[in-house]
């Protein structure tokens, strides 16, 4: 089984709908991260979580609100989707502890209309 | 200037032979720096990690470090065209927080028999 999931893995949607985009992980990681991912721009940060109670803004938060129900759910909510939030976004988990690094879900590719 | 900067590429080499890339930073004081590997469409997937402290080689790849330059360079020996896929470059950095790894923006590696 993944360790860290993500639904829907595609969604299409209209502009103005709200999106809820979900990440699971059984890694036992404290640290959740929401990215996106455009062509020629790379990953960028939308929101980040070091533990249930601590949620912070990462670059690019505007447009997005994100809930961390439990050490192992981290959803990402695009309130009202515009066609420019058309993107991949990938849900990471980090460890406190050891080397940090960040581990990857599949994926969900949105498409906003 | 980016934080991250990876040239997009693509870097053509034919099989067996060594690839190289490059990617340059920004904050002197960054502490590790990490390469994934992506596959079209595909999630990030860690190939190795560093710390400023010194370079590391594992199986075909090696991951070098030029602090007094500020690049870190992945190079790929024996390259198969499996290693082709984007190739990004991440740095963790004491400035914009604790564990906020920036991305750059990948360089598409081709491998051609």
């Amino acid at each position: 089984d993944a360790d860290v999931t993500q639904t829907p893995r595609n969604r299409i949607t209209k502009t103005g709908k709200r999106i809820m985009l979900e990440c699971s992980q059984t890694k036992g990681h404290d640290r959740m991260y929401w990215y996106r991912q455009d062509p020629g721009l790379g990953l960028r940060l939308i929101y980040y979580s070091f533990d249930v109670k601590d949620i912070n803004k990462g670059e690019i938060s505007d447009g997005y609100s994100v809930s961390r129900q439990a050490q192992a759910k981290f959803s990402l909510s695009l309130e009202s989707a515009i066609p420019n939030q058309t993107a991949l976004y990938f849900c990471a988990t980090s460890a406190l502890r050891g080397t940090d690094t960040q581990y990857f879900g599949p994926g969900t590719r949105l498409t906003v209309l | 200037q980016k934080e991250v900067e990876q040239n997009s590429g693509p870097l053509s080499v034919p099989e067996g032979a060594i690839a190289s890339l490059n990617c340059t930073y920004s904050d002197r004081g960054s502490q590790s720096f990490f390469w994934y590997r992506q596959y079209s469409g595909k999630s990030p997937e860690l190939i190795m990690f560093i710390y400023s402290n010194g370079d590391k080689e594992d199986g075909r790849f090696t991951a070098q470090l030029n602090k007094a330059s500020q690049y870190v360079s992945l190079l790929i020996r024996d390259s198969q065209p499996s290693d082709s896929a984007t190739y990004l470059c991440a740095v963790r950095g004491i400035s914009g927080g604790y564990n906020k790894l920036i991305f750059g923006a990948g360089t598409r590696l081709a491998v051609h028999p």
